[in-house]
């Protein structure tokens, strides 16, 4: 079973600098990484797809990098909006599975 | 409006059994493949199962910890798809989504969640 891991559990910006998330696969998952945002109360968000394509709707400040094991999400200019928690996914094909990080909680400094 | 509406959570004691049914709307549902997510009070996202479209073959595939005790199908007809959870633990205690692939490898659309509660 692939393992996600992201760091830091918490992140502490101020509002207008940037953010950078980082997730970990214990093998290589190529660019089938997705990553999600989740605020309190709410179902997930898709943002990114395949890596680094952002998904529909989703600013510009928002970016994906990486492949093979090492991606990052990078948010630019932090917004109010986007303090919330941040999930990376990942799928493997056989046996068909998906498996989430468990997570990144950016928090306003 | 593309939307997913869960329903059918509550509360169940150990062993029990209990049927999730979700309604989409605003997609052709017939060609979607859907999966179930869950998350536990305070804890982070897991992949339950899913189903594929007909024309994908209708096949399922569960996460081995609820292999044998859910099973996932769909009504095309009504644009539904159900997650029958039996011998049900308390360790299934969750919110529990409905989910839309927009490509086999992300889920795109997700449904509110519907809270299952397992306790005596």
């Amino acid at each position: 079973e692939i393992v996600m891991t992201q760091s830091p559990a918490t992140l502490s910006v101020s509002p207008g600098e940037r953010a950078t998330l980082s997730c970990r696969a214990s093998q290589s998952v190529g660019s089938n990484l997705a990553w999600y945002q989740q605020k309190p109360g709410q179902a997930p968000r898709l943002l990114i797809s395949g890596a680094s394509t952002r998904a529909t709707g989703i600013p510009a400040r928002f970016s994906g990098s990486g492949s093979g094991t090492d991606f990052t999400l990078t948010i630019s200019s932090l917004q109010s909006e986007d303090f919330a928690v941040y999930y990376c996914q990942q799928y493997n094909n056989w046996p068909p599975m998906y498996t989430f990080g468990q997570g990144t909680k950016l928090e306003i400094k | 409006e593309v939307q997913l509406v869960e329903s059918g959570g509550g509360l169940v004691k150990p062993g029990g059994s209990l049927r999730l049914s979700c309604a989409a709307s605003g997609i052709t549902f017939s060609s979607a493949w859907m999966s179930w997510v869950r998350q536990a009070p305070g804890k982070g996202l897991e992949w339950v199962g899913r189903i594929l479209s007909k024309a994908g073959g209708g096949t399922t595939d569960y996460a081995a910890p609820v292999k044998g005790r859910f099973t996932i199908s769909r009504d095309d007809s009504q644009n539904m798809v159900f997650l029958q959870m039996n011998s049900l633990g308390t360790e299934d205690t969750a919110v529990y989504y409905c989910i839309t692939h927009g490509t086999e490898t992300t889920f795109d659309l997700w449904g509110q969640g519907n809270m299952v509660t397992v306790s005596s």
